[in-house]
């Protein structure tokens, strides 16, 4: 298994542009999510969801969109880029919901706004 | 919402020592509290992690502690060893949801 991956790894967009950053995984995980790491600030939740066709905000969802057609994918949508943006995405996964389930993280997505 | 505390956000210690991090929580539902290690550049990763209904929990040279009264955890690390260095962030997860609350983080180094 690949387990949970990302791309890109690395981005620069100008402010005001649009990108998709990519998440997938092949452990037929029903829950995933989107975090930002932010220096001092820990990872904070963006946006999750608990199975394909239904997805929830987060802590920090503003100027991000996310949609879940199948299991696998949960891309992640700036609509428009603002320097506010520039962090470092992690996508993540766990086989359900609940105390117990590990949730596995991808390898990230250095994004920089300028 | 949950809000996690975590202290201290940096912690030197030389090699051969303990080290312990604490966290704090504010929701009394919170059920699950995973600690997470996150090497330079790489993902963070799941190294121990303690439910509600247990008081301890260990695993070789990493201990976990919950006191639900007081609602705070720790990780609690012996015998530190230069790989040991990294970021270490607590997280807290309430009820049936998979969302998790995560601490601020605290970057360890251990020294020679």
């Amino acid at each position: 298994n690949a387990g949970v991956t990302q791309t890109p790894k690395f981005q620069v967009l100008k402010t005001g542009q649009s990108m998709t950053l990519q998440c997938a995984q092949d452990m037929n995980h029903e829950y995933m999510s989107w975090y930002r790491q932010d220096p001092g600030m820990g990872l904070r939740l963006i946006h999750y969801s608990v199975g394909a066709g239904i997805t929830d905000q987060g802590e920090v969802p503003n100027g991000y969109n996310v949609s879940r057609s199948t299991t696998e994918d949960f891309p992640l949508r700036l609509l428009s880029a603002a320097p506010s943006q520039t962090s470092v995405y992690f996508c993540a996964s766990s086989l359900g919901q609940g105390a117990g389930y590990e949730q596995y993280f991808g390898p990230g997505t250095r994004l920089t706004v300028t | 919402g949950e809000n996690v505390e975590q202290h201290p956000s940096t912690l030197s210690v030389q090699e051969g020592d303990s080290a312990v991090i604490k966290c704090t929580y504010s929701d009394s539902a919170s059920n699950y509290f995973p600690w997470y290690k996150q090497e330079l550049g790489k993902r963070p990763q799941l190294i121990i992690d303690i439910r509600s209904n247990v008081g301890e929990k260990k695993d070789q040279r990493i201990a976990v502690t919950l006191n639900k009264t007081a609602k705070h955890f720790s990780l609690h690390i012996t015998e530190t060893q230069p790989e040991d260095s990294a970021v270490y962030f607590c997280a807290a997860k309430t009820g049936t949801a998979s969302k998790l609350t995560f601490g601020t983080g605290t970057r360890l180094q251990v020294t020679l």
